[in-house]
């Protein structure tokens, strides 16, 4: 079965410092793959998201992200962190067709990124 | 659209209640997920349907839960008898197409459930 890994269930970095949030999958056939948020009492929004074409993926809030088959990683990457972008960040990927996990998405244990003053 | 809508968005009950928690996805979306997100597990995925139809109930942890979803713009999520280990907060997702085509799936605000 496919599985996600997120490196550091806590990251706490200082306003206007560069924001890295780490994700790695287990496919050996390269997946769709996805950035989620969640804010206090809130559900997930979508960040951004890989399917195919360039690998490195624009999303909203300045947030981009990069797909490296060869680590068979999908980091996420902000330059300078504001204060609103405190919430907890989800990696998750979906097979293609014909995978063990196609037809629905695997989650990461989630990140929560602390921005200081 | 007003997105995905849960109800209740919280519910306090004794063990050995019956709960049932309630969601109306997105208008057109073919596709909707039960997920239960709690601490120690994280976000679980326990149920999807696609045209209403069950598809994946693998994630569903024991016979105490049911899922239905009688038509498009209505499903519930059933837990009887319920335990305190049941607590979580359990999210409704839905979406146009099947995640395997890249699509984003777009969740309800939750339903935090207190067992004691």
């Amino acid at each position: 079965a496919q599985s996600v890994t997120q490196l550091g269930s806590h990251v706490s970095v200082s306003e206007g410092a560069l924001v890295l949030l780490r994700c790695n999958y287990s496919s050996s056939v390269p997946p769709y793959l996805f950035w989620y948020v969640q804010y206090p009492n809130q559900g997930l929004q979508l960040l951004l998201k890989y399917t195919t074409g360039a690998t490195l993926v624009k999303g909203i809030n300045g947030f981009e992200a990069e797909f490296k088959k060869s680590e068979t990683s999908f980091h996420l990457t902000k330059p300078s962190a504001h204060m609103s972008d405190a919430a907890e960040y989800f990696c998750a990927v979906s097979d293609l067709p014909g995978g063990t996990s196609y037809g629905k998405l695997t989650f990461g244990q989630g990140t929560i990124l602390t921005v200081h003053p | 659209d007003a997105g995905v809508i849960q109800s209740p968005r919280h519910e306090v009950t004794e063990m050995g209640q019956e709960v049932t928690l309630r969601c109306k996805p997105i208008s057109g979306h073919d596709y909707l997920f039960w997920y239960r997100q709690t601490m120690m597990r994280g976000l679980e995925l326990l149920i999807y349907f696609n045209n209403n139809v069950p598809i994946d109930d693998s994630g569903m942890p024991e016979d105490r839960f049911s899922a239905k979803m009688p038509n498009a713009s209505f499903s519930t999520l059933k837990i009887q008898p319920s335990e305190p280990r049941d607590s979580a907060v359990y999210f409704c997702a839905s979406s146009p197409t099947s995640p395997g085509t890249g699509s984003e799936q777009y969740f309800g605000p939750g339903t935090r459930l207190t067992v004691t």
